[in-house]
């Protein structure tokens, strides 16, 4: 079945540590999303990629890093600069560009919990 | 600048009653609007869209929003709800004329009561 495959679903991390969430998807699609949950504040957008070997930083990048070296490959880096990583990280993307009507797959979503 | 507003962090409703889940929107253009659910430790599910045309539009499970551009309103419904409908809501808005991503509004909690 196509779909977008996120991991770890829990991660665990201390305090100084960098960690690296996974997102892979299958259905070809071009643009890929990178969003934090926080309770609350609803989907709040980190990174998102439109095409190969570009990204473009959200509302809320700060803190984060993000590669699209593969089309069907996204993952985000949670650097230690990031002041309060713990949430609930979620992958989406969609076919063609982020315009249109076009609709958004999400990923079941990384929770990360620092110590 | 484009922002979605659910004016409701919770709704209350009795299985069988109808459901209302409220949803305003701003953008400078016309907009798409989207509604999506999420169940608890799972990703977002699309319910339906809204792009142009008939201003009720229907969706999945039973699901229906209506579009009203004068009061830029795009309220979820459903005729009679479910207790598996309770689950988080989001409603979210892009801009046709720009080439921006989906903003999402805070969510709206559903709690469906037997």
């Amino acid at each position: 079945d196509g779909g977008i495959t996120q991991s770890p679903k829990y991660l665990f991390r201390k305090e100084g540590q960098n960690v690296t969430l996974s997102c892979e998807q299958n259905l070809n699609h071009d643009a890929m999303y990178w969003y934090r949950q926080d309770p609350g504040q609803g989907l709040r957008l980190i990174y998102y990629s439109q095409i190969v070997n570009d990204f473009q930083k959200g509302d809320i990048a700060e803190g984060y890093s993000v590669s699209r070296e593969k089309k069907e490959s996204f993952p985000l880096t949670v650097t230690s600069a990031q002041k309060n990583p713990t949430a609930f990280y979620l992958c989406a993307s969609t076919g063609g560009i982020h315009s249109g009507a076009n609709v958004l797959t999400f990923g079941a979503g990384s929770r990360l919990t620092v110590l | 600048a484009q922002s979605v507003a659910q004016p409701e962090d919770q709704v209350n409703v009795a299985e069988g009653n109808p459901l209302t889940v409220k949803c305003t929107y701003s953008v400078s253009g016309n907009p798409y609007l989207f509604w999506y659910v999420q169940y608890p430790n799972r990703g977002l599910q699309f319910l339906l869209k809204y792009i142009t045309g008939d201003n009720l539009v229907k969706g999945s499970y039973g699901f229906e929003a209506e579009f009203n551009k004068s009061q830029t309103s795009f309220h979820l419904k459903k005729p009679s709800a479910l207790v598996s409908d309770s689950a988080l809501y989001f409603c979210a808005v892009r801009d046709m004329s720009g080439n921006t991503p989906l903003v999402f509004g805070k969510g709206t909690r559903l709690s469906v009561i037997a």
